[in-house]
């Protein structure tokens, strides 16, 4: 069935740094994907979709990039800030409306 | 705009007690509902989902179970707790109005077994 792998973290970065977290899926067919974020202490939220191929999808200085020849949805931020300090979640559509969630990678920014 | 109501946000309670976890939504009309449970150190898991009223799904065979009495009400429960329940729970609505599969969360509920 359809699923994802993302990279394991934790990651530790400086303000200003530049981020990547990995994401790589498996799929029939072209499936939708997803960045969910979950800030401390909070519930998830969506940071940003793709629905098709090649689509990029952007949100608060995130970019992730549909990409079918390599299957992988790379979230990424070129200066982060301590306020990205939080979990992200790579996401499939999966079917009948239910998604299938990465593991989460945990990613703290100091000042 | 649709919202999602959790409690409560923390439950300690002892190995062999009920557990319920209330969810309802506001803002929408016949949502797709969903429980997951995100363990220490792991992702996200789907444990059940609902298309309407008394509808549920079972994702994966567990201690616990789940209603929906009401359109916007959903239930998590058990008879008996074990230490494994222990997690963060949270619900979730898919949000139609802003495409197909963008689930809208909860702010969770933390439920520790002791």
């Amino acid at each position: 069935g359809n699923s994802v792998t993302q990279m394991e973290g934790p990651v530790t970065l400086s303000e200003e740094a530049f981020l990547t977290i990995n994401c790589t899926y498996t799929a029939t067919g072209y499936p939708s994907l997803f960045w969910y974020v979950q800030y401390p202490g909070e519930g998830l939220q969506l940071l940003l979709k793709a629905t098709k191929a090649d689509d990029k999808g952007s949100n608060k200085g995130f970019e992730a990039t549909y990409r079918k020849e390599t299957t992988s949805f790379h979230l990424e931020k070129g200066s982060v800030q301590v306020s990205d300090s939080a979990v992200y979640f790579c996401a499939l559509e999966k079917n009948d409306y239910k998604l299938s969630f990465g593991a989460g990678t945990t990613v703290t920014v100091r000042a | 705009s649709q919202t999602i109501h959790q409690w409560p946000a923390t439950l300690v309670q002892p190995v062999g007690s009920p557990l319920s976890l209330e969810c309802t939504v506001e803002g929408t009309s016949n949502p797709n509902l969903y429980w997951y449970r995100q363990a220490a150190g792991r992702g996200l898991q789907l444990l059940f989902y609902s298309v309407g009223i008394g509808q549920i799904s079972s994702e994966v065979p567990q201690n616990l179970s789940a209603s929906r009495p009401q359109d916007r009400q959903f239930i998590l429960s058990s008879k008996k707790l074990l230490l494994s329940d222990s997690g963060f729970y949270l619900c979730a609505l898919d949000g139609l109005g802003a495409g197909a599969n963008v689930l809208t969360f909860g702010a969770g509920s933390r439920l520790t077994v002791l």
